[in-house]
């Protein structure tokens, strides 16, 4: 069966400092990888997603970036966070030809 | 972008009653998506629909994608505490998948 892992659940980190969220898949080939970011417990706002590895398509223009060095890997990344930054963060997948996307646990991501 | 509305934002309701919400959209969908979100998770999937007027149920939920593929309703019958939670409509073009603004539900025992 399919499984997704994204780490970690909690962070908090200082404006400025650098972010690194992974998310991968197991039990599947190719599936469509997504970021949704979600303020204050609401509304899920699609961040990126890759139809596969290096390919990544960016909906909001961000403080972010993401990469996709592995088929079942998709990395969410910052150079400096800044205080906006802050949300809770989903990482989704899709299979191929799946009209249904299943998401990870999430991060809760705290700037101070 | 898509514009999608969810209503109603937020229900308080008593154990035991039905609840019904729903989402309109301006654009036309292929693909209509329930999730629902405990607190701190990621969302789940409930039930989901792929033609026009299809109703479908999973238990106690119903949900119907609407004929002009722009609108859906998911209805809770019975519901119960566990029903707490963030309610959310997620139709689907393609390869992306947007998300209305939630419905909020509160049951009370």
């Amino acid at each position: 069966s399919q499984t997704i892992h994204q780490w970690p659940a909690t962070l908090v980190q200082p404006v400025g400092s650098p972010l690194s969220l992974e998310c991968t898949v197991e039990g599947t080939s190719n599936p469509n990888l997504y970021w949704y970011r979600q303020a204050a417990g609401r509304g899920l706002q699609l961040l990126f997603y890759s139809v596969g590895i290096g390919q990544i398509s960016s909906e909001v223009p961000q403080n972010l970036s993401a990469s996709r060095p592995q088929d079942r890997q998709f990395i969410l990344s910052s150079k400096k966070l800044l205080l906006s930054d802050s949300g809770f963060y989903l990482c989704a997948w899709r299979g191929q030809g799946w009209e249904k996307l299943f998401f990870g646990s999430g991060t809760q991501l705290s700037v101070l | 972008g898509q514009q999608l509305n969810q209503s109603p934002q937020s229900m308080f309701i008593q154990e035991g009653e039905d609840v019904s919400m729903n989402c309109t959209s301006s654009s036309i969908f292929n693909t209509w998506l329930w999730y629902k979100q405990d607190p701190g998770e990621g969302p789940v999937l409930l039930i989901a629909l792929y033609k026009a007027g299809e109703l479908t149920s999973n238990g106690r939920l119903t949900a119907q994608f609407g004929i002009t593929r722009k609108d859906s309703f998911l209805n809770i019958s019975a519901s119960i505490p566990s029903d707490v939670g963030i309610y959310f409509c997620g139709p689907n073009t393609g390869n992306q998948f947007y998300f209305g603004t939630g419905t909020s539900l509160t049951v009370i025992p």
